[in-house]
């Protein structure tokens, strides 16, 4: 079965300061990415970064970037310089293709709190 | 773009009544999915579909139906509501299936009393 595993429920931390969320993952699959999305109490679901797991390379975007590790199947998103308005739960996510179609499974979500 | 937009976004039902939630979508995409969120949760698939008139089941079927009879709107409806299809539905979409980003709507939070 194809798993996605976030074990920080929550973490708090100071602005300015740098977090590091953690998830791991379990495929059989040999050619996937690998997604974070971001929910703001708004309730809206953002992507936030994306990686793909044939390429060495760590993704970045602005302050976030991934920590890939293919081998250990571990995803670990890094944000820089946190601000307030990165409080949010944010979700590691696999896609799982069936059927011809991309199915997305979500880790359980980590609640991060930026505190001014 | 209005991307993604559901309705309504918010409502409650009684035990046993039934009610469609709307996703409609101007991006063109082919394929549509809708999630439901319990609380502290991640998301889980409900069904999806890959084109107009094709759809399957997700995760957590039971209870729901879908039907895509064109490219822009993909509707869920609850035929008996139950207290256990309390959730905030969410509706997604896709330009195509193999590892692109799903844009997702805001949401309905819905409570079945």
């Amino acid at each position: 079965a194809q798993t996605v595993t976030q074990s920080q429920p929550e973490m708090s931390v100071q602005e300015a300061e740098t977090v590091t969320l953690s998830c791991t993952y379990d495929t059989s699959e040999s050619n996937y990415y690998l997604f974070w999305y971001k929910q703001p109490p708004s309730r809206q679901m953002i992507l936030v970064i994306r990686q793909e797991a044939y390429k060495q390379q760590n993704a970045t975007e602005n302050r976030f970037s991934v920590n890939f590790q293919k081998a250990a199947k571990s995803f670990s998103l890094k944000i820089s310089d946190s601000q307030l308005g990165d409080t949010a739960m944010y979700f590691c996510a696999h896609p799982v293709l069936r059927k011809g179609a991309q199915k997305l499974v979500f880790g359980q979500g980590t609640r991060l709190t930026i505190n001014p | 773009n209005a991307g993604v937009t559901q309705t309504p976004k918010f409502r409650i039902l009684k035990i046993g009544q039934s009610m469609t939630l709307q996703c409609t979508q101007d991006m063109n995409h082919n394929y549509m999915y809708w999630y439901r969120q319990d609380p502290g949760m991640g998301l889980k698939l409900i069904y999806y579909s890959v084109g107009a008139g094709i759809t399957d089941k997700g995760e957590v079927p039971n209870g729901y139906n879908v039907s895509r009879s064109t490219t822009e709107d993909f509707p869920l409806r609850l035929e008996l509501a139950a207290p256990s299809q309390t959730s905030v539905y969410f509706c997604a979409s896709s330009y195509n299936s193999l590892n692109q980003p799903q844009h997702f709507g805001d949401g309905t939070r819905l409570s079945i009393l």
